[in-house]
């Protein structure tokens, strides 16, 4: 299984830089690293996606390092919008009953 | 542009009875797959369907069954509701052709599901 382990709450202010670790041991060669966000009471919004090195859109970066059993998912100058939980996911398309939510990292940007 | 769109927004059962939860995928999505969110957790994989037939499944109970109509929406039915079948149910659509390897899926607000 797929699983991944994320810490379950961060703290940070307004304007700082926030990122956020998930660990994959066991991450398979056809993989891909996932990352959603959720706020209260809506369903998860995609936030990024990658295979390894360096991804980057418009509001996030996501970090793998060479052997891919870990990534981090960067968040530049978060605002009190960012507050929400964030999930990290590993899997392919064709094993969506192997990916594994998990707890999420519950983000809470203060002012 | 509509995204995933699910109803009812909010439903109240009891014990034994049946319910159907619909879900209208987001426009050119012919892929919709639903979810399982208790509180406090993450949403977890129930099924999905593509091409009318259910082509993944998670480790649920024949209880929870689907279907997905030539339209793309798609119905989740669970039968002999258990206390413990209260959760959000979420709805999530994708385009199957779409790549890289994991399409990104586009979620609904969900179904806000209580039994007494």
């Amino acid at each position: 299984l797929a699983k991944t382990t994320q810490p379950i709450s961060m703290d940070s202010y307004e304007g700082q830089e926030v990122n956020i670790t998930c660990s994959h041991n066991n991450i398979a060669t056809n993989d891909y690293i996932t990352w959603y966000q959720q706020f209260p009471s809506q369903g998860p919004r995609f936030i990024i996606q990658g295979y390894k090195t360096k991804v980057t859109n418009e509001v996030a970066s996501l970090f793998i390092p060479a052997d891919r059993k870990s990534s981090t998912l960067s968040l530049p100058r978060v605002s009190l919008s960012d507050t929400a939980v964030y999930y990290c996911l590993v899997g392919t398309k064709t094993s969506y009953d192997k990916v594994i939510f998990g707890p999420g990292t519950s983000l809470s940007v203060i002012p | 542009d509509a995204g995933v769109t699910q109803s009812p927004t909010h439903l109240i059962k009891t014990r034994g009875q049946q319910v159907t939860l619909r879900c209208s995928p987001k426009s050119g999505h012919d892929t919709v797959s639903w979810y399982q969110q208790a509180l406090g957790q993450g949403p977890q994989f129930i099924f999905q369907y593509y091409e009318e037939e259910e082509r993944q499944r998670g480790n649920f109970p024949d209880r929870f069954s689907g279907h997905q109509f030539p339209n793309y929406s798609s119905e989740l039915n669970v039968n002999a509701l258990l206390l413990g079948d209260s959760a959000l149910y979420l709805c999530a659509s994708s385009l199957e052709v779409a790549g890289p390897p994991v399409n990104e899926q586009f979620f609904g607000p969900g179904t806000r599901l209580t039994v007494l």
